[in-house]
Protein backbone atom coordinates (compact mmCIF):
# COMPACT_ATOMS: atom_id res chain seq x y z
CA UNK A 1 0.00 0.00 0.00
CA UNK A 2 1.01 3.89 -0.56
CA UNK A 3 2.28 5.95 2.40
CA UNK A 4 1.87 9.50 3.27
CA UNK A 5 4.26 10.95 5.53
CA UNK A 6 2.82 14.86 6.56
CA UNK A 7 3.87 16.91 9.35
CA UNK A 8 2.84 16.44 12.88
CA UNK A 9 1.72 19.52 13.37
CA UNK A 10 1.39 23.14 12.03
CA UNK A 11 0.58 26.61 13.12
CA UNK A 12 -1.74 29.07 11.14
CA UNK A 13 -2.71 32.42 12.22
CA UNK A 14 -6.39 33.66 11.83
CA UNK A 15 -7.16 34.27 8.56
CA UNK A 16 -4.45 33.57 6.75
CA UNK A 17 -4.23 30.74 4.28
CA UNK A 18 -3.11 27.38 6.01
CA UNK A 19 -0.75 24.59 3.63
CA UNK A 20 -0.56 21.67 4.85
CA UNK A 21 2.07 19.41 2.51
CA UNK A 22 1.94 15.55 2.39
CA UNK A 23 4.34 13.58 0.18
CA UNK A 24 3.02 9.96 -1.23
CA UNK A 25 6.41 9.21 -2.72
CA UNK A 26 5.24 5.85 -3.49
CA UNK A 27 1.93 6.36 -4.99
CA UNK A 28 0.52 4.75 -8.33
CA UNK A 29 -1.27 5.86 -11.38
CA UNK A 30 -4.57 4.76 -10.07
CA UNK A 31 -4.53 6.13 -6.77
CA UNK A 32 -6.34 8.63 -5.54
CA UNK A 33 -5.21 10.87 -2.82
CA UNK A 34 -7.80 12.08 -0.24
CA UNK A 35 -7.79 14.46 2.87
CA UNK A 36 -9.79 14.44 5.94
CA UNK A 37 -9.89 16.06 9.36
CA UNK A 38 -10.97 15.17 12.33
CA UNK A 39 -12.09 17.68 15.05
CA UNK A 40 -11.29 17.13 18.74
CA UNK A 41 -13.24 12.84 19.04
CA UNK A 42 -15.59 13.13 16.01
CA UNK A 43 -15.77 11.46 13.23
CA UNK A 44 -13.23 12.02 10.14
CA UNK A 45 -14.69 14.45 7.73
CA UNK A 46 -14.42 14.58 4.38
CA UNK A 47 -12.85 17.45 2.53
CA UNK A 48 -11.22 17.00 -0.69
CA UNK A 49 -9.61 14.54 -3.35
CA UNK A 50 -7.80 14.51 -6.47
CA UNK A 51 -5.90 12.10 -8.90
CA UNK A 52 -3.69 14.48 -10.75
CA UNK A 53 -5.06 17.75 -11.30
CA UNK A 54 -5.51 20.46 -8.92
CA UNK A 55 -9.03 20.71 -7.50
CA UNK A 56 -11.17 23.05 -5.58
CA UNK A 57 -14.15 23.29 -3.55
CA UNK A 58 -15.95 24.74 -0.97
CA UNK A 59 -13.91 24.16 2.17
CA UNK A 60 -10.26 23.74 0.02
CA UNK A 61 -8.28 23.27 -2.91
CA UNK A 62 -5.75 20.65 -3.35
CA UNK A 63 -2.04 21.01 -5.20
CA UNK A 64 -0.91 18.03 -6.66
CA UNK A 65 3.07 17.89 -8.01
CA UNK A 66 3.84 16.84 -11.87
CA UNK A 67 4.88 13.90 -10.56
CA UNK A 68 2.01 13.06 -8.02
CA UNK A 69 4.68 12.74 -5.22
CA UNK A 70 2.77 15.47 -3.13
CA UNK A 71 0.00 17.06 -2.61
CA UNK A 72 -1.10 20.06 -0.67
CA UNK A 73 -3.86 21.13 1.00
CA UNK A 74 -4.61 25.04 1.03
CA UNK A 75 -7.34 26.29 3.52
CA UNK A 76 -7.42 30.07 1.77
CA UNK A 77 -8.86 31.31 5.04
CA UNK A 78 -8.16 29.39 8.29
CA UNK A 79 -10.84 30.21 11.02
CA UNK A 80 -10.60 28.99 14.79
CA UNK A 81 -13.08 26.13 14.05
CA UNK A 82 -10.60 24.79 11.39
CA UNK A 83 -8.55 23.64 14.72
CA UNK A 84 -8.74 19.64 14.10
CA UNK A 85 -6.14 17.06 12.68
CA UNK A 86 -5.63 16.77 8.92
CA UNK A 87 -4.96 13.28 7.24
CA UNK A 88 -3.43 13.04 3.91
CA UNK A 89 -4.72 9.46 2.69
CA UNK A 90 -4.11 7.59 -0.26
CA UNK A 91 -7.06 5.07 -1.35
CA UNK A 92 -6.56 1.66 -2.68
CA UNK A 93 -8.32 -0.38 -5.34
CA UNK A 94 -7.75 -3.97 -3.83
CA UNK A 95 -8.54 -7.37 -5.69
CA UNK A 96 -12.22 -7.21 -6.28
CA UNK A 97 -15.14 -4.86 -6.70
CA UNK A 98 -15.52 -2.49 -4.45
CA UNK A 99 -12.56 -3.77 -2.27
CA UNK A 100 -10.97 -0.50 -1.20
CA UNK A 101 -9.43 0.69 2.47
CA UNK A 102 -7.91 3.67 3.75
CA UNK A 103 -4.97 3.70 5.63
CA UNK A 104 -4.69 6.42 8.06
CA UNK A 105 -1.18 7.89 9.20
CA UNK A 106 -1.03 10.24 12.40
CA UNK A 107 -2.18 13.26 10.51
CA UNK A 108 -0.79 16.98 10.71
CA UNK A 109 -2.36 18.72 13.96
CA UNK A 110 -3.48 22.39 12.87
CA UNK A 111 -4.00 24.83 15.21
CA UNK A 112 -5.23 28.05 13.93
CA UNK A 113 -4.10 30.77 15.98
CA UNK A 114 -6.45 34.28 17.27
CA UNK B 1 -25.75 14.59 10.81
CA UNK B 2 -23.76 12.47 8.03
CA UNK B 3 -26.24 9.62 7.08
CA UNK B 4 -23.87 7.00 8.95
CA UNK B 5 -25.41 6.04 12.32
CA UNK B 6 -23.66 4.24 14.88
CA UNK B 7 -25.30 2.98 18.20
CA UNK B 8 -24.59 3.12 21.36
CA UNK B 9 -22.65 6.29 21.39
CA UNK B 10 -21.18 5.29 24.60
CA UNK B 11 -20.47 1.69 26.29
CA UNK B 12 -19.01 0.92 29.46
CA UNK B 13 -18.48 -2.51 29.86
CA UNK B 14 -16.20 -4.99 31.94
CA UNK B 15 -13.27 -7.14 31.46
CA UNK B 16 -13.88 -10.39 29.60
CA UNK B 17 -17.37 -9.08 28.17
CA UNK B 18 -19.05 -9.23 25.05
CA UNK B 19 -20.56 -6.10 23.14
CA UNK B 20 -21.47 -5.72 19.83
CA UNK B 21 -21.40 -2.30 17.91
CA UNK B 22 -24.04 -1.35 15.20
CA UNK B 23 -24.04 0.58 12.23
CA UNK B 24 -26.23 1.98 9.64
CA UNK B 25 -24.74 2.73 6.47
CA UNK B 26 -25.89 5.90 4.09
CA UNK B 27 -28.40 5.05 2.12
CA UNK B 28 -27.55 3.67 -0.95
CA UNK B 29 -23.62 2.69 -0.27
CA UNK B 30 -23.15 -0.47 -0.19
CA UNK B 31 -19.60 -0.43 1.17
CA UNK B 32 -19.02 -0.83 5.08
CA UNK B 33 -15.72 0.18 7.08
CA UNK B 34 -14.80 -0.48 10.71
CA UNK B 35 -11.99 1.34 12.27
CA UNK B 36 -10.32 1.69 15.58
CA UNK B 37 -9.16 4.90 17.37
CA UNK B 38 -7.45 4.60 20.59
CA UNK B 39 -6.70 7.53 22.97
CA UNK B 40 -4.83 10.36 21.13
CA UNK B 41 -4.06 7.36 18.24
CA UNK B 42 -4.56 7.13 14.88
CA UNK B 43 -7.32 5.26 13.52
CA UNK B 44 -7.04 1.51 12.59
CA UNK B 45 -8.43 0.05 9.83
CA UNK B 46 -10.49 -3.15 11.34
CA UNK B 47 -12.13 -4.74 8.27
CA UNK B 48 -14.64 -3.90 4.97
CA UNK B 49 -17.69 -5.13 3.93
CA UNK B 50 -18.88 -4.95 0.29
CA UNK B 51 -23.15 -5.74 0.16
CA UNK B 52 -22.61 -8.34 2.80
CA UNK B 53 -18.89 -9.91 2.31
CA UNK B 54 -15.88 -9.18 3.48
CA UNK B 55 -13.31 -7.82 1.08
CA UNK B 56 -11.08 -6.16 3.16
CA UNK B 57 -9.02 -6.69 6.47
CA UNK B 58 -6.31 -4.62 8.83
CA UNK B 59 -5.43 -5.33 12.14
CA UNK B 60 -8.77 -7.01 13.19
CA UNK B 61 -8.00 -9.28 16.49
CA UNK B 62 -9.24 -12.57 16.16
CA UNK B 63 -11.65 -11.61 19.55
CA UNK B 64 -13.29 -9.10 17.17
CA UNK B 65 -15.65 -10.16 14.68
CA UNK B 66 -17.98 -8.46 11.86
CA UNK B 67 -20.85 -9.15 9.77
CA UNK B 68 -22.93 -6.70 7.10
CA UNK B 69 -26.73 -8.16 6.55
CA UNK B 70 -28.96 -7.83 4.09
CA UNK B 71 -30.46 -4.77 4.92
CA UNK B 72 -26.60 -3.70 4.24
CA UNK B 73 -26.44 -2.44 8.43
CA UNK B 74 -23.06 -4.11 9.65
CA UNK B 75 -22.07 -4.91 13.09
CA UNK B 76 -18.97 -5.12 15.05
CA UNK B 77 -18.67 -8.22 17.76
CA UNK B 78 -15.87 -7.56 20.34
CA UNK B 79 -15.51 -10.65 22.74
CA UNK B 80 -13.40 -11.60 25.93
CA UNK B 81 -12.48 -7.87 26.18
CA UNK B 82 -9.59 -6.56 27.72
CA UNK B 83 -8.61 -2.78 29.03
CA UNK B 84 -6.33 -2.35 26.32
CA UNK B 85 -10.05 -2.39 24.04
CA UNK B 86 -11.17 0.93 25.05
CA UNK B 87 -11.20 2.77 21.94
CA UNK B 88 -13.41 4.57 19.78
CA UNK B 89 -14.88 3.04 17.35
CA UNK B 90 -16.12 4.04 13.89
CA UNK B 91 -17.93 3.23 11.21
CA UNK B 92 -17.79 4.36 7.39
CA UNK B 93 -19.85 3.93 4.28
CA UNK B 94 -19.18 4.45 0.71
CA UNK B 95 -20.58 4.48 -2.67
CA UNK B 96 -19.03 1.88 -5.11
CA UNK B 97 -16.30 3.03 -7.46
CA UNK B 98 -12.77 4.39 -6.04
CA UNK B 99 -13.78 8.12 -7.17
CA UNK B 100 -15.72 8.16 -3.81
CA UNK B 101 -14.82 9.40 -0.55
CA UNK B 102 -15.99 7.74 2.94
CA UNK B 103 -18.68 8.87 4.70
CA UNK B 104 -18.12 8.53 8.76
CA UNK B 105 -19.92 7.93 11.62
CA UNK B 106 -19.70 9.81 14.92
CA UNK B 107 -18.49 6.73 16.86
CA UNK B 108 -19.20 4.17 19.85
CA UNK B 109 -16.59 5.03 22.28
CA UNK B 110 -15.99 1.93 24.32
CA UNK B 111 -15.02 1.90 27.96
CA UNK B 112 -13.86 -1.32 29.31
CA UNK B 113 -13.15 -1.47 33.13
Amino acid sequence: DAKTTQPPSMDCAEGRAANLPCNHSTISGNEYVYWYRQIHSQGPQYIIHGLKNNETNEMASLIITEDRKSSTLILPHATLRDTAVYYCIVRVEGVGSGTYKYIFGTGTRLKVLA
Amino acid sequence: DSGVTQTPKHLITATGQRVTLRCSPRSGDLSVYWYQQSLDQGLQFLIQYYNGEERAKGNILERFSAQQFPDLHSELNLSSLELGDSALYFCASSAQGISYGYTFGSGTRLTVV
